[in-house]
């Protein structure tokens, strides 16, 4: 079983404020992502490291950034949260030596209410 | 662009039934995954298939790949209520890059 942790899983906020979302994984995955998902709908990815110092955006844009210091953490700041930024975040993680059954491993998921 | 197309997107399905998910995506990808996610919950990984068309089974699911038609499929044998859920193909897109997925199908099985 992955151990990949977010929090806060729920959070509630008004719009204009600053909000970092937690992202840490102990299996020493050099890869990680952040997807946002709508209830009921399909994910969309939106930032994704390869390792350490390493960040890229990915498809959809979330006005949000992210930041890689260390292996094992990942998280994403938005620095002035809108009500357009209700969703759910995903965090994963995978292992990143293109081994055969590498597979992406999901966090619980944080889900963010903007006022 | 890579797209991932499922099919259908709801399945409602009466228990001991048998039915088939489809995945269809619009190029060449190294590597398809399918993925179970309950209500409120995060996403469970269930197969990873390779190019090479492979077939694996678990259970009363079992997922394969036909890499020429660009189409995957996970087969529902003799559906329970424990296999309600909505199911998720994703694809990898270039170079190793974070996954594609598909809009998931919701499955609900009934008695």
């Amino acid at each position: 079983e992955a151990d990949i942790y977010q929090t806060p899983r729920y959070l509630v906020i008004g719009t204009g404020k600053k909000i970092t979302l937690e992202c840490s994984q102990t299996m020493g995955h050099d890869k990680m992502y952040w997807y946002q998902q709508d209830p009921g709908m399909e994910l969309h990815l939106i930032h994704y490291s390869y390792g350490v110092n390493s960040t890229e955006k990915g498809d959809l844009s979330s006005e949000s950034t992210v930041s890689r210091i260390r292996t094992e953490h990942f998280p994403l700041t938005l620095e002035s949260a809108r009500p357009s930024h209700t969703s759910q975040y995903l965090c994963a993680s995978s292992e990143g030596t293109r081994k055969i059954q590498e597979t992406q491993y999901f966090g619980p998921g944080t889900r963010l209410l903007v006022l | 662009e890579l797209k991932v197309e499922q099919n259908p997107l709801f399945l409602s399905m009466q228990e001991g039934k048998n039915y088939t998910i489809y995945c269809n995506y619009s190029t060449t990808s190294d590597r398809l995954y399918w993925y179970r996610q309950d209500p409120g919950k995060s996403l469970e990984s269930l197969f990873v298939l390779l190019s090479n068309g492979a077939v694996k089974q678990e259970g009363r699911l079992m997922a394969s790949l036909d890499t020429k038609a660009r189409l995957s499929t996970l087969h529902i044998t003799a559906a329970v209520h424990d296999l309600s859920a909505t199911y998720f193909c994703a694809v990898e897109g270039q170079a190793g890059t974070a996954l594609i997925f598909g809009k998931g199908t919701t499955l609900s099985v009934s008695s």
